[in-house]
């Protein structure tokens, strides 16, 4: 399949582990983020969003937190499976009531047997 | 389910070409988006559309333009394709409601321009 980023900073996680993923974002004012998740050779799928009034939001297996104070968001991912390894990235509006979105440029996790 | 299908998974294209990639949403999304994306850079938007015949530009439109006859339907041109437009081309929906709205992609297009 085809490589999404050459250059992308690799998180290496054994099978059954958790895994944490971070991302910061750079406007105070962004209400809304997603994290996505890119298989190789394959589209962009949504895996979790959280608006900005929550501080914690946990979907099947995935957790997000976001840190308003210091402009973080982590995506937590537990018993980490193969089928998990793919390039994760977060979005954020360009500005409040857009529809626009920045993305990050993501992190590769790699699934270790 | 809901689904954004590109008209081809790859392309190889020479210098000077026009170039058609299409894309089809059967969510009846009023928002439409290409971005094409490269090692390092992310995700960079290239034109969006909010509703029929609307367009706007994003950050990197030069050399491309879009077109949106139909609501299901927008479609990204390359006018003269150049190497530099190399790339792969995602393109993605999502509803008119703005904020709060998640984008839904394509299985994107690998164009290659020689």
């Amino acid at each position: 399949g085809e490589s999404v980023g050459l250059h992308l900073p690799t998180l290496s996680v054994q099978e059954g582990d958790n895994s944490i993923i971070n991302c910061a974002y750079s406007n105070s004012a962004s209400d809304y983020f997603i994290w996505y998740k890119q298989e190789s050779g394959k589209g962009p799928q949504f895996i979790i969003d959280i608006r900005s009034n929550m501080d914690k939001r946990q979907g099947q297996r995935v957790t997000v937190l976001l840190n308003k104070t210091v402009k973080h968001l982590s995506l937590q991912i537990a018993a980490t499976q193969p089928g998990d390894s793919a390039v994760y990235f977060c979005a954020e509006p360009v500005a409040s009531g857009t529809y626009k979105y920045i993305f990050g440029t993501g992190t590769r996790l790699k699934v270790l047997a | 389910d809901v689904k954004v299908t590109q008209s081809s998974r790859y392309l190889v294209k020479r210098t000077g070409e026009k170039v058609f990639l299409e894309c089809v949403q059967d969510m009846d999304h009023e928002n439409m988006f290409w971005y094409r994306q490269d090692p390092g850079l992310g995700l960079r938007l290239i034109y969006f559309s909010y509703d029929v015949k609307m367009k706007e530009k994003g950050d990197i439109p030069e050399g491309y333009s879009v077109s949106r006859e139909k609501k299901e339907r927008f479609s990204l041109i390359l006018e003269s394709a150049s190497t530099n437009q190399t790339s792969m081309y995602l393109c993605a929906s999502s509803r008119g409601t703005p904020g709060g709205n998640e984008q839904f992609f394509g299985p994107g297009t690998r164009l290659t321009v020689l």
